[in-house]
């Protein structure tokens, strides 16, 4: 089945460096992507829209020039986190819906732990 | 601003209970509308989705959900719960954007 791989699983940087995050949608083509938040015992925040060949589109209060996305293949997204400070220490998922439009489930990544020192 | 509303956040039942979790959105368009599940230490799973149609719609594992337009409401159901199936329950509605926002979430604990 389709399957959505997230790299690395867990990572723990130093407070004022950046983060790398990965999505890959790996037997499937996926002209969007979408980056989620997840703080514990909460549920799943929009970040942000990340469309192949053209800009991410941000959700309200998502900082752009922290959280930068660069969706540069139908297969792969990234998610960077510029400066880190330990309150960006989260769960950040992405995801992709199947066939890349309305009327598709996502399939959801792995997830990322990032812990920020 | 679109919101999804899950309105417990925390169910324990017994084994053989019948569970039912609420989901209310506010959207004016037209939307799909999805359960998911995240089992302890796993990724979230598609349960179930509607997308037009029977509004009344079954999904895996004896999951069952009734979309009711009026109410804006997309309950989730199963008639007698599992130990398995205890996990943390998203109710989530994709809008003509294609964005997908969801709930805040039901933990569900299931006792044998």
């Amino acid at each position: 089945g389709a399957v959505v791989s997230q790299h690395p699983s867990w990572v723990i940087c130093k407070s004022g460096t950046s983060v790398k995050i990965e999505c890959r949608s790996l037997d499937f083509q996926a002209t969007t992507m979408f980056w989620y938040r997840q703080f514990p015992k909460q549920s799943l925040m929009l970040m942000a829209t990340s469309n192949e060949g053209s800009k991410a589109t941000y959700e309200q209060g998502v900082e752009k020039d922290k959280f930068l996305i660069n969706h540069a293949s139908l297969t792969l997204s990234t998610l960077t986190v510029t400066s880190a400070h330990p309150e960006d220490s989260s769960f950040y998922i992405c995801s992709a819906p199947l066939r890349g439009s309305y009327n598709s489930p996502l399939h959801f990544g792995n997830g990322t732990r990032l812990t920020v020192t | 601003a679109q919101s999804v509303s899950q309105h417990n956040h925390h169910v324990i039942l017994s084994e053989a209970a019948s569970l039912e979790l609420g989901c209310n959105y506010s959207y004016g368009g037209t939307v799909n509308l999805f359960w998911y599940v995240q089992y302890p230490g796993q990724h979230l799973q598609l349960l179930l989705k509607y997308f037009s149609g029977d509004p009344l719609v079954k999904g895996i594992k004896g999951f069952e959900a009734e979309f009711i337009k009026s109410k804006f409401s997309f309950n989730l159901r199963k008639p007698s719960v599992q130990w398995s199936d205890t996990a943390e329950y998203f109710c989530a509605v994709q809008n003509t954007g294609n964005q997908f926002y969801f709930g805040t979430g039901t933990s569900l604990t299931v006792i044998p």
